[in-house]
């Protein structure tokens, strides 16, 4: 397996417009996790998904944040309209069962920079 | 407060010294507990578990104690090449599947 995979990796995009960022997940993966790091706050869980379903979005900063998954191979997180201090790294991660024995694969990251 | 807290650092540490240090949770239902490693601009690894009887992986050892709600990692015969942000990470029954990540300890060997 290739592992989690992140498009795009680097994404800069002026302050207004729309981003979005795309995830795959590991096969057979129950869990799909979204992340943003920041040197201030560092690795945020904005929302997470089981077996395609939002379980617990409380950590979407705002309405301008949303999140799809509309089926086990693929997820999206929006951000509409963007501004600077969205500025970070967005990171997906997925794994199966949640479980002392269970590892939260990641994908490499979309860095984001709003101008 | 935060779930999960730790001491940003960071902690330099001259090569083949031991380091430690300590991540706090502040859910008692926590149950699962783990220790990832970040590299500079890459993203976070499994480093290892934390069961609840500590344990070890080489030169890596893992302790957990529920009583005052921490668990602790330390580094013993430091290499430069563990130079790196270690992620406190824990589950909890009352939100299960929710991997909840500390800020993360940087630790810096120097030659």
């Amino acid at each position: 397996d290739a592992g989690v995979i992140q498009s795009p990796r680097h994404e800069v995009t002026e302050m207004g417009q729309e981003v979005t960022l795309r995830c795959k997940p590991i096969s057979g993966h129950d869990y799909l996790f979204w992340y943003r790091q920041t040197m201030m706050r560092g690795l945020e869980l904005l929302i997470y998904f089981n077996n395609n379903v939002p379980i617990d979005d409380s950590g979407m900063p705002e309405d301008r944040f949303s999140a799809k998954m509309p089926n086990a191979s693929f997820s999206t997180l929006k951000i509409q309209p963007s501004e600077p201090r969205d500025s970070a790294v967005y990171f997906c991660a997925s794994s199966s069962i949640p479980n002392v024995n269970t590892e939260a694969f990641f994908g490499q990251g979309t860095r984001l920079t709003v101008v | 407060r935060k779930e999960v807290e730790q001491d940003p650092g960071p902690f330099n540490v001259p090569e083949g010294a031991t380091v430690a240090f300590n991540c706090t949770y502040s859910n008692s239902a926590s149950q699962s507990f783990f220790w990832y490693r970040q590299d500079c601009r890459k993203e976070p690894k499994l480093l290892m578990s934390v069961y609840s009887s500590g344990n070890e992986d080489g030169r890596f050892t893992a302790q957990l104690n529920r009583a005052s709600q921490y668990i602790s990692l330390l580094i013993r015969d430091s290499k430069l090449s563990d130079s790196a942000t270690y992620l406190c990470v824990v589950i909890a029954t009352d939100s299960w599947g929710k991997f909840q990540f500390g800020a993360g300890t940087q630790v810096v060997v120097t030659p």
